[in-house]
């Protein structure tokens, strides 16, 4: 089974709300999260990398006040795309890494489209 | 440009044919890994080869990593109907985890 899950799977929102992607590790504890973002027909782009209980560290280009990032918690990772347009419609995926540095576990992804 | 670049971008073959995708990097790596990816859903983790190994098997698939190149390739062997879908590969010289993809190769696998 899924040792990542990411919800929800798929979202519409209209221009402007505020979407909240979720991202839990099932049966280890995830001190490394990554969220990445695929647009149509394209590769993964590395959003940021979260670490349990410090601040996210965005990559270059991505908006850090858009993209509201939270690892409160050894299992629980969220994505916040605040005040989405439709250039936000994307295909959002988490993955997660264990302290020991030895398990790499993706999530099935969150298609979000802003109408 | 992107770490990662692969080629070619889409490859149309029969079943029981070979695919064969590449796959160049820039920078030192740790490891390579190459991943699937069905329209619209998450990636599958097929296979990671160390820097320090030349080739590595798993089922049908078979991948050699040159690091004098920087270069990487994925052959899919008896191809399937099944087996359509992209290929990825991806890197870590950062960190562990901290994954650089490439552009991707798009298989199409006809009966």
């Amino acid at each position: 089974g899924a040792v990542v899950s990411q919800h929800p799977s798929w979202v519409i929102c209209k221009s402007g709300t505020s979407v909240k992607i979720e991202c839990r590790s099932l049966d280890f504890q995830a001190t490394t999260m990554f969220w990445y973002r695929q647009f149509p027909k394209q590769s993964l782009m590395l959003m940021a990398t979260s670490n349990e209980g410090s601040k996210a560290t965005y990559e270059q280009g991505v908006e850090k006040d858009k993209f509201l990032i939270n690892h409160a918690s050894l299992t629980l990772s969220t994505l916040t795309v605040t005040s989405a347009h439709p250039e936000d419609s994307s295909f959002y995926i988490c993955s997660a890494t264990d302290r020991g540095g030895e398990k790499l576990f993706f999530g099935s992804g969150t298609q979000l489209s802003v109408l | 440009s992107q770490q990662g670049e692969e080629g070619p971008q889409a490859l149309s073959i029969q079943e029981g044919e070979n695919a064969t995708m590449n796959c160049s990097y820039k920078t030192s790596i740790n490891n390579l890994q190459w991943y699937r990816q069905n329209s619209g859903r998450g990636l599958v983790h097929l296979i990671l080869i160390r820097s320090n190994e030349r080739e590595k098997h798993s089922g049908r698939l078979r991948v050699t990593l040159d690091t004098s190149k920087k270069s990487s390739s994925l052959l899919i062997t008896a191809s399937r109907a099944a087996d359509t879908a992209s290929y990825f590969c991806a890197t870590d010289a950062d960190s562990w985890g901290k994954l650089q993809f490439g552009a991707g190769t798009q298989v199409v696998v006809t009966p």
